[in-house]
């Protein structure tokens, strides 16, 4: 079965450049969802979205804004990287919002700032 | 708001016995799911099992099973008949609300011994 695409794997940076991380959610699939897991951390809600709008947000830094296009693929920006943005960068898509749907994770964009 | 708690930092199990993951929430929603994720070392995010608010039967999955005690607002993981390959860091997590979020507990990394 098709599972949750994200690119890059791996990804290096240095402090206040960019970066842009993608996500191909599973066929069908209405919602996006963004996390960020730091070392020995949970992972922490950033942003979703429910067919192509933005429907709730976390704790996401102004440096950082995401979007998902018509062919429902999402990507997440990031400006001027701290440090402290090193982590590693889940997209997870479920179909339809509700209390009832789980998350399907990618394996997720492991993001190093130097 | 909503917040998930998982007391157990590490848990220690012998391979073949079984083992409970505690986790309690909190929330004002009556409409609401919890969910079990893995996460094993390689670092992705395996969903295990759902339970939804108004389930009136706990849910199983293979070796998996939630107790679930909504007076108590708790939904411990059971994994029965331990196996190596169950090491790994384990996520209890709650959406709902309206919300298209869920948002996880710290998490239990658990030890399966030889």
């Amino acid at each position: 079965a098709a599972g949750v695409i994200q690119s890059p794997r791996h990804l290096i940076k240095e402090k206040r450049e960019t970066a842009t991380l993608k996500c191909y959610p599973i066929p069908r699939h209405d919602t996006v969802y963004w996390y960020q897991q730091g070392p020995g951390q949970d992972p922490q809600f950033l942003i979703s979205f429910y067919e192509k709008m933005q429907s709730d947000k976390g704790s996401i830094p102004d440096r950082f804004s995401a979007q998902q296009f018509s062919d429902y693929h999402s990507e997440l920006n990031m400006s001027s990287l701290e440090l402290g943005d090193s982590a590693l960068y889940f997209c997870a898509s479920s179909l339809r919002q509700g209390s009832n749907s789980p998350l399907h994770f990618g394996n997720g964009t492991r993001l190093t700032v130097t | 708001a909503q917040k998930i708690t998982q007391t157990q930092p590490g848990m220690f199990v012998q391979e073949k016995e079984a083992v409970t993951l505690d986790c309690t929430y909190d929330t004002s929603d009556q409409s609401y799911g919890l969910f079990w994720y893995k996460q094993p070392s390689s670092g992705e995010m395996i969903f295990l099992i759902y339970q939804g608010s108004y389930d009136e039967q706990n849910a199983t999955e293979g070796r998996y099973s939630l107790n679930f005690q909504k007076a108590r607002k708790s939904a411990n993981l059971v994994i029965s008949a331990s196996q190596l390959g169950d090491s790994a860091m384990y996520f209890c997590a709650i959406s709902g609300g309206g919300g298209f979020k869920t948002i996880f507990g710290a998490g239990t990394r658990l030890f399966v011994k030889a």
